[in-house]
C-alpha cells in the first residue's frame, strides 16, 4: 500500500531559528515522485519540490533544503533562518505509476517573530 | 508552470442549494482534478476530469452531488449540488503539468465555500 506519514501535527519556532519537517513514506513501487507542497493562510498550495525515485542528492534552493534517503523511506524538509512569512502548512505527498498523489496529514509551521 | 484561476474564490451559501465553480487554466493540459479540504485537514481527491470523457470519481463521491464538466482543455467546472453544512471545505482545482519528462500537479488558489 502507499502511504505517507507527517508524524508532526504543529511545530513552532522562534524567527531565525532552523526547522526540520519529517516525511515517511511507504510504496512497492521502484519508480516513484515524492513532492512537498505549502499552504500558507490563504489556502492557496504551492508546489516547493518534486524528486524523483532514482534521484538520491539532496537539494537546496536558497533557506530551503531536502534530504532524501531511500534507506530509511524519508524525504525531510529542512528551513534555514525561518522567517514569519515561512508559516504555512506544509505537505509530503507521494505519486507512482498511477496519476494520483498520496497525501500526508500536513505539518502546521508557526514562525514567532 | 501552468497558471491555474478559480470562480468564486469564496462563498457563503445556504443549505440545500448548489454551487458551480470554475477552473480555468493557462495551458491546455490533459488531467485535471478537484480535491476537496475540510477544515484542518489534508486533501482528498473528488474525481479526475480528462476532457472528451466522463470524469472519474472517487470512493465516497458520486456525480448526483459533485458534476463535473470538462468541456476543452483549459476549462472545467465542479458543481456542489444541495448542500449541507458538511460541504464546508476549500475546494481546490489542479492540473497535470510535464515539465523535465515528469507530470507535477499545480493547483488553483482554491474556493472556500462555507454552507450555513
Amino acid at each position: 500500500a502507499q502511504k505517507v506519514t507527517q508524524a508532526q501535527t504543529e511545530i513552532s519556532v522562534v524567527e531565525k531559528e532552523d526547522v526540520t519537517l519529517d516525511c515517511v513514506y511507504e510504496t512497492r513501487d521502484t519508480t516513484y515522485y515524492l513532492f512537498w507542497y505549502k499552504q500558507p493562510p490563504s489556502g492557496e498550495l504551492v508546489f516547493l519540490i518534486r524528486r524523483n525515485s532514482f534521484d538520491e542528492q539532496n537539494e537546496i534552493s536558497g533557506r530551503y533544503s531536502w534530504n532524501f534517503q531511500k534507506s530509511t523511506s524519508s524525504f525531510n524538509f529542512t528551513i534555514t533562518a525561518s522567517q514569519v512569512v515561512d508559516s504555512a502548512v506544509y505537505f509530503c505527498a507521494l505519486r507512482w505509476s498511477n496519476y494520483q498523489l498520496i497525501w500526508g496529514a500536513g505539518t502546521k509551521l508557526i514562525i514567532k517573530p | 508552470s501552468a497558471v491555474i484561476s478559480q470562480k468564486p474564490s469564496r462563498d457563503i451559501c445556504q443549505r440545500g442549494t448548489s454551487l458551480t465553480i470554475q477552473c480555468q487554466v493557462d495551458s491546455q493540459v490533459t488531467m485535471m482534478f478537484w480535491y476537496r479540504q475540510q477544515p484542518g485537514q489534508s486533501l482528498t481527491l473528488i474525481a479526475t476530469a480528462n476532457q472528451g470523457s466522463e470524469a472519474t470519481y472517487e470512493s465516497g463521491f458520486v456525480i448526483d452531488k459533485f458534476p463535473i464538466s470538462r468541456p476543452n482543455l483549459t476549462f472545467s467546472t465542479l458543481t456542489v449540488s444541495n448542500m449541507s453544512p458538511e460541504d464546508s471545505s476549500i475546494y481546490l482545482c489542479s492540473v497535470d503539468y510535464r515539465s523535465l519528462g515528469t507530470d507535477t500537479q499545480y493547483f488553483g488558489p482554491g474556493t472556500r465555500l462555507t454552507v450555513l
